[in-house]
C-alpha cells in the first residue's frame, strides 16, 4: 500500500530518445509535483498540478511535458533526451496547497548515455 | 525571493550523541511552513519534522526537535541519541504562499559507531 509510487525506478536510455515516468498516489491528495535532483543533490521544482490543473510551471525545457489524467496521477514525458537530463526525478503529493506537507515517491534515476 | 541556506555540507556525530544541523532562510512573508526532510542512501525523501511559522512552540518528533527562531530566520534540527539509521542527507525546506518548496543544499550526516 505504497502512498506515492513511481515507475520505473531506474531508466537508462540513449540521447535523443523519448521516455515517460509515471507517478501515482493513493492518498487522495489534490496536489502533485515533479522535482529534479541533480548530481549535487540540489532539488528543483519542475511542475505542480492541483486537481489536474497546472499551477507551477518552472523554467524547464519544453521537451518536458507533464500530464495529469486524473488527480491521482501525474506523468512526466521527456522528448529528445539530452545528457544533462540525467538526474533523479521525484514525484510528490500533498493534500492541498501551500500549507500542506508534501509526501515523496521513491524517485526515478534517469541516466542518459 | 526566498532562499534557504544550510551552511554545513557535512556533519559527523558519535552514535548515541546529540547533533544539531543548522538552517537559515530569507523571506519577507510572515506566514509560512518549514520542513526537515531526510534522504537516506535509498534516495527516498522522508519527512522528519515540520514547523508552522505562526506557532511559537518548537516542533518535536521523538528524538528530533527544532529550534525555530523566527526573528533570526533560523530553523535548526536537533537529533538526540543518534542512531546508525539516522545517517542520511538532511534537507531544510521553506514552503511559501505560492505552493513552492524552496530547498537548502543539504547536510550529509555521518554517524560514527
Amino acid at each position: 500500500d505504497t502512498a506515492v509510487s513511481q515507475t520505473p525506478k531506474y531508466l537508462v536510455t540513449q540521447m535523443g530518445n523519448d521516455k515517460s515516468i509515471k507517478c501515482e498516489q493513493n492518498l487522495g491528495h489534490d496536489t502533485m509535483y515533479w522535482y529534479k535532483q541533480d548530481s549535487k543533490k540540489f532539488l528543483k521544482i519542475m511542475f505542480s498540478y492541483n486537481n489536474k490543473e497546472l499551477i507551477i510551471n518552472e523554467t524547464v525545457p519544453n521537451r518536458f511535458s507533464p500530464k495529469s489524467p486524473d488527480k491521482a496521477h501525474l506523468n512526466l514525458h521527456i522528448n529528445s533526451l539530452e545528457l544533462g537530463d540525467s538526474a533523479v526525478y521525484f514525484c510528490a503529493s500533498s493534500p492541498g496547497t501551500y500549507r500542506e506537507t508534501q509526501y515523496f515517491g521513491p524517485g526515478t534515476r534517469l541516466l542518459v548515455l | 525571493a526566498q532562499t534557504v541556506t544550510q551552511s554545513q555540507p557535512e556533519m559527523s556525530v558519535q552514535e548515541a550523541e546529540t547533533v544539531t544541523l543548522s538552517c537559515t532562510y530569507d523571506t519577507s512573508e510572515s506566514d509560512y511552513y518549514l520542513f526537515w526532510y531526510k534522504q537516506p542512501p535509498s534516495r527516498q525523501m522522508i519527512l522528519v519534522i515540520r514547523q508552522e511559522a505562526y506557532k511559537q512552540q518548537n516542533a518535536t518528533e521523538n528524538r528530533f526537535s527544532v529550534n525555530f527562531q523566527k526573528a533570526a530566520k533560523s530553523f535548526s534540527l536537533k537529533i538526540s541519541d543518534s542512531q546508525l539509521g539516522d545517517a542520511a542527507m538532511y534537507f531544510c525546506a521553506y514552503r511559501d504562499s505560492n505552493y513552492q518548496l524552496i530547498w537548502g543544499a543539504g547536510t550529509k550526516l555521518i554517524i560514527k559507531p
